[in-house]
């Protein structure tokens, strides 16, 4: 079993529609959780990071973190044609650890 | 404020030649991790630097090796090059003991 899971679709939505994506993992060591967007040919950039259980919200996006079932989420309200992009979560055991990514999930909003 | 960069964008390499490719952290952040990131993968961490000294190191082989500069940018070598080396070579940079990780654009490596 793989520490990080995530579907890697390819998850096809209309514009406007709210989009959900979830991680699972096994290892209940991790405390931080990070949702990192990348285009095609480009580096990941982090969306946002939310440590422990509980929700964050930044604009458009709100990620979950459910420690209990160890499942995470990132929701993306009112999506737009330029959020299509592979969304990784990833998580860590402390501020310095390594860093595991799930494999991605590729992410089309059609206009 | 530059962000991270990484040198070259691409390389195209024959199997058992070595390979160096090269980062610059963002400009305050002290710390550099490289990732291997394969077609259609997340990335997969190989190792941290941190005051010029190797200090985590994901499951790669020997061949992997890096190196830590005095002015925090950083070198990552590859040996004995191999087909499955063929991948996206990513380059982050943060302050130590801090979460945010900050990505170059990466390296693409093309084992022929």
């Amino acid at each position: 079993q793989k520490e990080v899971e995530q579907d890697p679709g390819p998850l096809s939505v209309p514009e406007g529609a709210i989009v959900s994506l979830n991680c699972t993992y096994s290892n209940s060591a991790f405390q931080y959780f990070m949702w990192y967007r990348q285009y095609s040919r480009k580096g990941p950039e982090l969306l946002m990071y939310t440590y422990s259980s509980g929700n964050k919200e930044d604009g458009r996006f709100t990620a979950q973190v459910d420690k209990s079932s160890k499942y995470i989420s990132l929701f993306i309200r009112d999506s737009q044609p330029s959020d299509s992009a592979t969304y990784l979560c990833a998580m860590r055991k402390t501020s310095y650890d390594k860093v595991i990514f799930g494999p991605g999930t590729s992410l089309s909003v059609i206009p | 404020d530059a962000g991270v960069t990484q040198s070259p964008t691409h390389l195209i390499k024959t199997r058992g030649q070595q390979v160096t490719l090269r980062c610059s952290p963002k400009s305050g952040h002290d710390t550099v991790s490289w990732y291997q990131q394969a077609l259609g993968q997340g990335p997969q961490f190989i190792f941290q630097y941190y005051e010029e000294e190797e200090r985590q190191r994901g499951n790669f082989p020997d061949r992997f090796s890096g190196h830590q500069f005095p002015n925090y940018s950083s070198e990552l070598n590859v040996n004995a090059l191999l087909l499955g080396d063929s991948a996206l070579y990513l380059c982050a940079s943060s302050l130590y003991r801090v979460n945010e990780q900050f990505f170059g654009p990466g390296t693409r490596l093309t084992v022929l």
